[in-house]
């Protein structure tokens, strides 16, 4: 099946600073999802970006669907961006309808 | 617009017990995906369910069943249960699941304690 790997695992910011978190994936995908974990579990919608680039405040997303690879960019960090980012795809072809595989996940920290 | 809604929050639960989890889609939505959340792990996909079918399945035991009612609500059951079934139970809801998918939106999660 597909695989999915996202970089840093962990990172560690002071408050104001900006980061880019990478996902990569191992074959074509034909819906790629970024979300939020907040501490209680939740997983919270960011992006819905299959192909192309999209903004919401401080936070922006790039997918690169020809090279297999998708940026998020978190500008201008708080602490309450503390938490997991997760990349999720949904492969393309076959019978994968809405199944999302997961990475492991980039666990940031923000310091104040 | 309520979104996905999912009971009970927690649950403990000794092994070899069964347990029932409960998913309440977001409006207007009619497909119900399940996922498993190890501790420091991604979710994994269990199944997903479309007009009241199992529509695909992931690597998981006859163990692990479902069911999708008319209303598009979904529950999630597993039987005999085991110390690693011991996880956060995550619905997800999106519209039909055509080639792709739509975007899929998460419950709070069901957070399953097996002793």
């Amino acid at each position: 099946g597909i695989q999915v790997e996202q970089s840093p695992p962990d990172l560690i910011l002071q408050e104001g600073a900006n980061s880019t978190l990478r996902c990569n994936f191992s074959d074509s995908v034909n819906n790629l999802q970024w979300f939020h974990q907040n501490p209680w579990g939740q997983l919270i919608n960011l992006f819905y970006i299959p192909s192309g680039t999209k903004q919401n405040g401080r936070l922006s997303a790039t997918t690169v669907a020809t090279e297999r690879y998708s940026l998020l960019y978190i500008s201008s960090s708080q602490t309450t961006d503390s938490g997991v980012y997760f990349c999720a795809v949904v492969a393309a072809g076959g019978t994968s309808y809405g199944k999302l595989t997961f990475g492991q996940g980039t666990i940031l920290t923000v310091h104040p | 617009d309520a979104g996905v809604t999912q009971s009970p929050t927690h649950l403990i639960k000794t092994r070899g017990q069964q347990v029932t989890l409960r998913c309440s889609p977001k409006s207007g939505h009619d497909t119900v995906s399940w996922y498993q959340q190890a501790l420091g792990q991604g979710p994994q996909f269990i199944f997903q369910y479309y007009e009241e079918e199992e529509r695909q399945r992931g690597n998981f035991p006859d163990r692990f069943s479902g069911h999708q009612f008319p209303n598009y609500s979904s529950e999630l059951n597993v039987n005999a249960l085991l110390l690693g079934d011991s996880a956060l139970y995550l619905c997800a809801s999106s519209f039909a699941p055509v080639q792709g998918g739509y975007e899929q939106y998460f419950g709070p999660g069901t957070r399953l304690t097996v002793t």
